[in-house]
């Protein structure tokens, strides 16, 4: 029983194309997250959602879309793909409320991107 | 700006001995400390935390310990075994993000 799963495992596609990656969490969990780690194997947040409500939102290229239609659900649509997005993806979920920490975070399997 | 530091990128003990992974910091705002543990091709798994009001947290055979003034965070593992094998990251939480340092990979030897 999956608790945080994302799909595609694996994602090889050209620069310019436009993907996406689904995650789900099954735990009732408030907010969920993004992650990408890069070469240098630094995980930094890009996203996150409370309650479908985007509540963090680094330093990232407009390229990327984080959609959330119900709290269990944060899929990541990235256009106009570049070399340099290749990386892992991990969607994570914590049971975090409107206030307070994050605390513990529950991650996925993770996507490997390429880009091409 | 790495805000958070793991200056080890491996360390090899032998299974039964104590396993010590560090971590330092520079932001005072951090309120929340974690370890994380990461098999290849798996997501990070949480290992053990420590709110910032407390210096010790003791699970089984992790322990992590906080020294604020230092701002230094390690986790021992004891005794360590070929299980325990993986990379460790630590984290630390200010609102609702978790900054992440770079990762220690522990071997432990049978």
């Amino acid at each position: 029983d999956t608790a945080v799963s994302q799909t595609p495992k694996y994602l090889v596609t050209q620069m310019g194309n436009d993907k996406s990656i689904k995650c789900e969490q099954n735990l009732g969990h408030d907010t969920m997250y993004w992650y990408k780690q890069d070469s240098k194997k630094f995980l930094k947040i890009m996203f996150s959602y409370n309650n479908k409500e985007l509540i963090i939102n680094e330093t990232v290229p407009n390229r990327f879309s984080p959609k959330s239609p119900d709290k269990a659900h944060l899929n990541l649509h990235i256009n106009s793909l570049e070399l340099g997005d290749s990386a892992v993806y991990f969607c994570a979920s914590s049971p975090a409320g409107a206030s307070g920490s994050s605390y513990e975070q529950y991650f996925g399997p993770g996507t490997r991107l390429t880009v091409t | 700006d790495q805000q958070v530091k793991q200056n080890s990128p491996s360390l090899s003990v032998q299974e039964g001995r104590i396993s010590i992974l560090n971590c330092d910091y520079t932001n005072s705002m951090f309120d929340y400390f974690l370890w994380y543990k990461k098999y290849p091709a798996e997501g990070p798994t949480f290992l053990i935390s420590i709110s910032s009001i407390k210096d010790k947290n003791e699970d089984g055979r992790f322990t992590v310990f906080l020294n604020k003034s230092a701002k230094h965070l390690s986790l021992h593992i004891v005794p360590s075994q070929p299980g325990d094998s993986a990379v460790y990251f630590c984290a630390m939480s200010s609102n609702y993000k978790l900054t992440f340092g770079k990762g220690t990979l522990l071997t432990v030897n049978p």
